[in-house]
């Protein structure tokens, strides 16, 4: 258990609809980090947060966006969802100081499935 | 820009042999780090290793080992003695300095068989 909670485990939407990712990070972590991991795409970086503020953005769409909270949980919500947007979706938070050398520790997940 | 290659889609061993996963990575960065993470059936991605680029010694934990090269670009992880519990897929993964993001390579579905 890697102390990174994500919430909910499974998700089954339909085209168009919004949906919204948990997600709490390891006690003390102030990073937290979004990936996509897709079949075609692989395990891509969507964005980063760190102690409240946006600090770096990947492949991320426009009809994501994401935010971390003063309790430093983080929500993704996904708009508009499309079919491609099927996924499982990681979040992850490292130690304190942001220093870039911590390693990223995962939590389990949600998988989201768009019908 | 940051590349990550695992050439390897799949491996099969029988258990008890020992398998190396190759990983060959491409960065403009001087500073950078390599990580490798297991993600078993279950779906979870778990840390396994993190190597910083100015540290070239080999690391070895259990069963596990980890072979740094500068010179080829190249970080690979060899399981000894494999066992079932080690069915998974591993990813290798880069992070430049003051970069955070990790960049993933595509896995190496690896298959121990009993």
């Amino acid at each position: 258990d890697s102390g990174v909670t994500q919430t909910p485990k499974h998700l089954i939407t339909a085209t168009g609809q919004r949906v919204t990712l948990r997600c709490s990070p390891r006690s003390g972590d102030l990073s937290v980090y979004w990936y996509q991991q897709s079949l075609d795409q692989g395990l891509q970086f969507l964005i980063q947060y760190y102690n409240g503020e946006e600090r770096a953005k990947g492949n991320i769409l426009e009809r994501f966006s994401a935010q971390q909270f003063p309790d430093l949980h983080s929500e993704l919500n996904l708009s508009s969802l499309e079919l491609g947007d099927s996924a499982l979706y990681f979040c992850a938070s490292s130690a304190p100081g942001g220093s870039s050398y911590n390693e990223q520790f995962f939590g389990p997940g949600t998988r989201l499935t768009v019908l | 820009a940051q590349k990550v290659t695992q050439a390897q889609t799949e491996i099969s061993v029988v258990e008890k042999e020992d398998v190396t996963l190759d990983c060959v990575y491409e960065t403009r960065d001087t500073t950078y780090y390599l990580f490798w993470y297991k993600q078993p059936p279950s779906g979870e991605l778990v840390f396994l290793i993190r190597r910083n680029s100015f540290d070239e010694q080999n690391e070895i934990s259990g069963r596990y080992s980890w072979n740094f090269q500068k010179s080829t670009s190249s970080f690979n992880f060899t399981i000894t003695a494999s066992q079932v519990v080690d069915s998974a897929v591993y990813f290798c993964a880069l992070r430049d300095f003051g970069n955070e993001k990790l960049t993933f390579g595509t896995g190496t579905r690896l298959t121990i068989i009993p």
